[in-house]
């Protein structure tokens, strides 16, 4: 069984700050994918970004970039240059690689504000 | 491209009566499909996955009867609640994965908000 662990209470930055949001995973398998989303007060999740298991860079898109530590079973997403329409939740996600119809476990999520 | 629509984005029914969610990949073919609840300020839970011409697999607790799930086609999948309840007023997000596509990411759809009166 595979757990993505998001603790932080609600999260505040100031504009224009970087910010870190944690996610712990905990899984068996050796092959898997981490990702993040965004989901604005609209509804729809946004993908972020993503991280194989056996990707040996730690991924970046853009003003995102994802820290992965696999000895730590961790994958915090940083987001530098915050701006105001960052404010949304966002959600630490895994899936393991065993077939089409593998599927995405979610963490609860994180409240993220940016402040003026 | 990898885009995911929903409809309708909300609806309003009355206790007992049924609704259906349609959720359509508008540029791609989905293989596979899936369905997800969200209640305020909580995570995705997954109800159900589905393959295009193969009955829907369940998460357990989810009641099959309740929550119909139909892949007719490799465009389109749709949630039937049936005899929806007030309880089941939530937000419905389909996602849907297409195997040639970057591995493993699934589309989502914008959601469709469920008000059981």
């Amino acid at each position: 069984a595979q757990k993505i662990t998001q603790t932080q209470p609600g999260m505040f930055v100031q504009e224009k700050e970087a910010v870190t949001l944690d996610c712990t995973y905990d899984t068996s398998d050796q092959s898997y994918g981490l990702f993040w989303y965004k989901q604005p007060s609209s509804g729809e999740m946004i993908f972020l970004i993503y991280q194989g298991s056996y990707d040996e860079q730690n991924a970046t898109e853009g003003r995102y970039s994802l820290n992965f530590q696999k000895a730590r079973k961790s994958a915090n997403l940083v987001i530098s240059a915050s701006q105001l329409g960052d404010s949304a939740m966002y959600f630490c996600a895994m899936t393991t690689h065993t077939g089409a119809n593998s599927k995405l476990t979610f963490g609860k999520g994180i409240t993220l504000s940016v402040r003026p | 491209g990898a885009v995911v629509s929903q409809h309708p984005s909300w609806v309003i029914c009355k206790s007992g009566t049924s609704v259906k969610i349609e959720c359509r990949s508008l540029d791609f073919q989905a293989t596979t499909m899936f369905w997800y609840r969200q209640f305020p300020k909580q995570s995705l839970m997954l109800m159900a996955t589905s393959n295009e011409g193969s009955k829907a697999t369940y998460e357990q607790g989810v009641e099959k009867d309740k929550f119909l799930i139909n892949h007719a086609s490799l465009t389109l999948s749709t949630l039937t609640v049936t005899s929806a309840h007030p309880e089941d007023s939530s937000f419905y997000i389909c996602s849907a994965r297409e195997r040639t596509l970057v591995p493993y990411e699934q589309y989502f759809g914008p959601g469709t908000r469920l008000t059981v009166t």
